[in-house]
């Protein structure tokens, strides 16, 4: 089946721009990430979003960040106001939280954002 | 919060030795220690995971440990081959998903 898919796959924008970087789960999925990876570095968590409940934003860096999830499907993460140190790569994951709350996340191809 | 370090940062092993990496986790709550592996330009993915009931699981040629008393779990790769030269996170999970990840392990193993 389908796997995480996100767009746009590169993003180029001048700083002091807003972003949309969008993020399409794996169907029944639950459990949404979004994580931000600097060149080199380690996967940074920023916020998830499982079922209903009220989203763990406690990893988004200022409140220039933001993210939804619209009828527990689709994501988009917003980035008001963009600064170079922005600049990375922005992958999505999804889980089912499966039996035993193993939580195996598949995680899409990213967004690689680039702040000029 | 949950803080995951990671350790060595670079490993270099010799074909068909054994590779180990070190994670440890400050959060007493987490209960749940996944692997992934990072393929050069490609996603992560999965390649084991542990609960905090369980302190040891193996899969062919990778086993995790897990010391939930001294804080600290481990990845054990052994008869190492080419194909397994890639970046290893580590990562701890709270009992609410969320999950923080170590730093990363690039790995080369060299024929």
């Amino acid at each position: 089946g389908a796997g995480v898919s996100q767009s746009p796959s590169n993003k180029v924008t001048e700083k002091g721009k807003d972003v949309e970087l969008r993020c399409d789960p794996i169907s029944g999925h639950t459990a949404l990430y979004w994580y931000r990876q600097s060149l080199g570095q380690g996967l940074e968590f920023l916020i998830y979003f499982q079922g209903n409940s009220a989203p763990d934003k406690s990893g988004l860096p200022s409140d220039r960040f933001s993210a939804e999830r619209t009828g527990g499907s689709v994501s988009t993460l917003t980035i008001q106001r963009t600064q170079q140190e922005d600049s990375a790569v922005y992958l999505c994951a999804s889980s089912p939280l499966g039996a035993g709350g193993l939580n195996e996340q598949f995680f899409g191809p990213g967004t690689r954002l680039t702040v000029l | 919060g949950e803080n995951v370090e990671q350790h060595p940062s670079t490993l270099s092993v010799q074909e068909g030795d054994s590779a180990v990496i070190k994670c440890t986790y400050s959060d007493s709550a987490s209960n749940y220690f996944p692997w992934y592996k990072q393929e050069l330009g490609k996603r992560p993915q999965l390649i084991i995971d542990i609960r905090s009931n369980v302190g040891e699981k193996k899969d062919q040629r990778i086993a995790v440990t897990l010391n939930k008393t001294a804080k600290h779990f481990s990845l054990h790769i052994t008869e190492t081959q080419p194909e397994d030269s890639a970046v290893y996170f580590c990562a701890a999970e709270d009992g609410g998903f969320k999950t923080i990840f170590g730093a990363g392990t690039r790995l080369f193993v060299k024929a």
